[in-house]
């Protein structure tokens, strides 16, 4: 089915550690998965991407994994901050002629001082 | 530049009653979608426009309608409203239909949108 999910609901981090939120998806044709992060009373705010190619992606303090095998997909953040506070979604695209995302539940990040 | 701007930024309604909420794309964006997020949920995909024709539909009841205009802002109309619609509206624009995968949607800050 088309299903986007998560394995923790809520990760609680030091300031300065580094996070690591994790996705499970379903569809194994899916060949385009992007993160979100949104603050409270926001909309989600495009992060990083990563295409279906490739295992890993850098960006500035984030580096998405990908792992097609066992259909998994991971965040990590380095040194995190307060700022990183917010729910996290990964999100699936679905071929058909049109980006159709398909997201999980969601991941709250707490990052306390 | 201004970001995708969705109108108004809250609504209350009631039961039977209808609503109607407004998205404007970034300049240039050509694609709208429209997704509802539930409180403690992810957004769920409604609808997809692209030069204001309907390129995608979600599984939504018929009570959902939506149109985009000559200048790329989109409409999202809900008739008969239900104490289920309550949720937060979302609208990301994209600069094209999105048969390139890679054509990032950026979202609003949404409507929320509450029925008693």
């Amino acid at each position: 089915g088309e299903s986007v999910g998560l394995h923790l609901p809520t990760l609680s981090v030091q300031e300065g550690d580094n996070s690591i939120i994790n996705c499970a998806y379903s569809n194994s044709a899916s060949d385009y998965f992007i993160w979100y992060k949104q603050e409270s009373g926001k909309g989600p705010q495009f992060i990083i991407d990563i295409r279906s190619n490739m295992d890993k992606r850098q960006g500035q303090r984030v580096t998405v994994l990908l792992n097609k095998t066992v259909k998994h997909l991971s965040l990590q953040i380095a040194a995190t901050q307060p700022g990183d506070s917010a729910v996290y979604f990964c999100a699936e695209i679905i071929s058909g002629g049109y980006n159709k995302l398909i997201f999980g539940a969601g991941t709250r990040l707490a990052v306390h001082p | 530049d201004a970001g995708v701007t969705q109108s108004p930024t809250h609504l209350i309604k009631t039961r039977g009653q209808h609503v109607t909420l407004r998205c404007s794309p970034i300049s240039g964006h050509k694609s709208v979608s429209w997704y509802q997020q539930v409180l403690g949920q992810g957004p769920q995909f409604i609808f997809q426009y692209y030069e204001k024709e309907e390129r995608g539909r979600g599984n939504f009841p018929d009570r959902f309608s939506a149109r985009q205009f000559p200048n790329y802002s989109s409409e999202l109309n809900v008739n008969a409203l239900l104490l289920g619609d309550s949720a937060l509206y979302l609208c990301a624009s994209s600069q094209e239909q999105g048969r390139f995968r890679s054509e990032t949607q950026y979202f609003g800050p949404g409507t929320r949108l509450l029925v008693l």
